[in-house]
């Protein structure tokens, strides 16, 4: 099955700064990558995805990058706002015909003011 | 539009009881999937269900089951409880469940307490 690596497991920033989450993936035939961030007490919020027939995606100050040669994606967040603390995850498919994502084990962002 | 809903939101069960969890999806929505996220880790797949019939099931026991409902709907049914089983369980729903779209939108997730 799929096995997903997430790096690092905690960053700490300082306000204004870049956050760069990356992610490893197994399976050569995954074709959908999200990245997910999760508040306390809530469940985790889509907030990006990319998929693998492009290279990069922006949404304001977030961005993903996938290297399908790789086969690596990353997060990356920048200009940091407190509130942007949250922990994010990153997931990626078993191939085949129904979505079955397999997620990171998540890294706990901080940002300090 | 409300977005997915669980209920309840909190639940004390004791060892070897069985509990029922319930999933509203996002109105037009018609895949469910459902998730298992311990403390500390991230969600782990357990089921999905689209337009009612199982499309994919994790390396979860039998004791887990789940079923959805003519108006999409869903049920998530864990019998004989174990400690291990202490968790937040994780609804989502998107509108297809291959193609196009593969957006998950999550509810809020169920916190278990087995003691």
């Amino acid at each position: 099955g799929e096995n997903v690596e997430q790096h690092p497991s905690t960053l700490s920033v300082q306000e204004g700064d870049s956050a760069v989450i990356k992610c490893t993936y197994s399976d050569s035939a995954s074709n959908y990558f999200p990245w997910y961030k999760q508040e306390l007490g809530k469940g985790p919020q889509l907030i990006i995805d990319i998929r693998s027939n492009v290279g990069e995606k922006k949404d304001q100050r977030i961005a993903v990058t996938l290297n399908k040669t790789a086969k690596h994606f990353s997060l990356h967040i920048t200009e940091t706002q407190p509130e942007d603390s949250a922990v994010y995850f990153c997931a990626a498919p078993l191939s085949g015909g129904s979505y079955i994502p397999t997620f990171g084990r998540g890294t706990s962002l901080i940002v300090h003011p | 539009d409300a977005g997915v809903t669980q209920s309840p939101t909190h639940l004390i069960k004791t060892r070897g009881q069985h509990v029922t969890l319930r999933c509203s999806p996002i109105s037009g929505h018609k895949s469910v999937s459902w998730y298992q996220q311990v403390l500390g880790q991230g969600p782990q797949f357990i089921f999905q269900y689209y337009e009612k019939e199982e499309r994919g099931r994790g390396n979860f026991p039998d004791r887990f089951s789940a079923r959805q409902f003519p108006n999409y709907s869903s049920e998530l049914n864990v019998n004989a409880l174990l400690l291990g089983d202490s968790a937040l369980y994780l609804c989502a729903s998107s509108s297809t469940l291959t193609g196009f779209s593969y957006e998950q939108y999550f509810g809020p997730g169920t916190r278990l307490t087995v003691t």
